[in-house]
C-alpha cells in the first residue's frame, strides 16, 4: 500500500516571497504520478501541478513548480511569488500508473497555506 | 460545461435515517469514485466503480453502499448513518482507465449526523 506524508500542518508566508511545502511518499511501485491539489475556502478541489514519475525534469506551471526526487521518494511544491489567493489546503497525492481496477488517489493529510498581506 | 455535480451540498439528519448524496457526471467518463475528507486525515476513498455495475470497496467502505446503473450517476447511500459518517464527502470521476486522465471532483457535501 501507498502512504503519502505531509509534515507541515500549517505554514505561513508573505505576500510575494516564495513557499516550499513538502511532501513525501512510500510506494514499492516504479510508475505513478504525483500532484498536488489545493483546496481553498470553497472546498473545491483543484488540481494545481502532476508529475510523471518517468520523466526526470520537474514539472512547472506558472509561479507552482516542484521537486521530484525519486530516490528520496520527496516530491516537494514551491509557489513563488505568493498570493493571497493562494491561501488554502494544499494535498499532495499518489495514483499508481495503469492502475488496474482502481485509479484511486492516496492523500498526505495536508497543509494549510496561510498568505499574509 | 463539463463537470461533477454533487447534491445536496450541505446536509444535516439525525442518526440511523437513510439518505442519499447524488452525484452525476456529464463527461461520459468510466471511472468514478467517491472520498471522505476529515480534518488531520486527507481524503480517503470509500468506493469506486470502473464503469456501469461494475463497482467496488476502497479503504474506509463501512457504513456506505454505491449503485451505477447509468455512466453518468453513482449516488452514494447511507443506510443508517451515525455521527462517525459526519465528513465532507467528495464524489470524482476520470475518462479512462487505459491512460491517465485528470480527475474531476465535485463541490463537495458536508454532511452532519447528529
Amino acid at each position: 500500500a501507498q502512504t503519502v506524508t505531509q509534515s507541515q500542518p500549517e505554514m505561513s508566508v508573505q505576500e510575494a516571497e516564495t513557499v516550499t511545502l513538502s511532501c513525501t511518499y512510500d510506494t514499492s511501485e516504479n510508475n505513478y504520478y504525483l500532484f498536488w491539489y489545493k483546496q481553498p475556502p470553497s472546498r473545491q478541489m483543484i488540481l494545481v501541478i502532476r508529475q510523471e514519475a518517468y520523466k526526470q525534469q520537474n514539472a512547472t506551471e506558472n509561479r507552482f513548480s516542484v521537486n521530484f526526487q525519486k530516490a528520496a521518494k520527496s516530491f516537494s511544491l514551491k509557489i513563488s511569488d505568493s498570493q493571497l489567493g493562494d491561501t488554502a489546503m494544499y494535498f499532495c497525492a499518489f495514483m499508481k500508473q495503469g492502475g488496474g481496477s482502481n485509479y484511486k488517489l492516496t492523500f498526505g493529510k495536508g497543509t494549510l497555506l496561510t498568505v499574509n498581506p | 460545461e463539463a463537470q461533477v455535480t454533487q447534491n445536496p451540498r450541505y446536509l444535516i439528519t439525525v442518526t440511523g435515517k437513510k439518505l442519499t448524496v447524488t452525484c452525476s457526471q456529464n463527461m461520459n467518463h468510466e471511472y468514478m469514485s467517491w472520498y471522505r475528507q476529515d480534518p488531520g486525515l486527507g481524503l480517503r476513498q470509500i468506493y469506486y466503480s470502473m464503469n456501469v455495475e461494475v463497482t467496488d470497496k476502497g479503504d474506509v467502505p463501512e457504513g456506505y453502499k454505491v449503485s451505477r446503473k447509468e455512466k453518468r450517476n453513482f449516488p452514494l447511500i447511507l443506510e443508517s448513518p451515525s455521527p462517525n459518517q459526519t465528513s465532507l464527502y467528495f464524489c470524482a470521476s476520470s475518462l479512462s482507465l487505459n491512460s491517465y486522465t485528470e480527475a474531476f471532483f465535485g463541490q463537495g457535501t458536508r454532511l452532519t449526523v447528529v
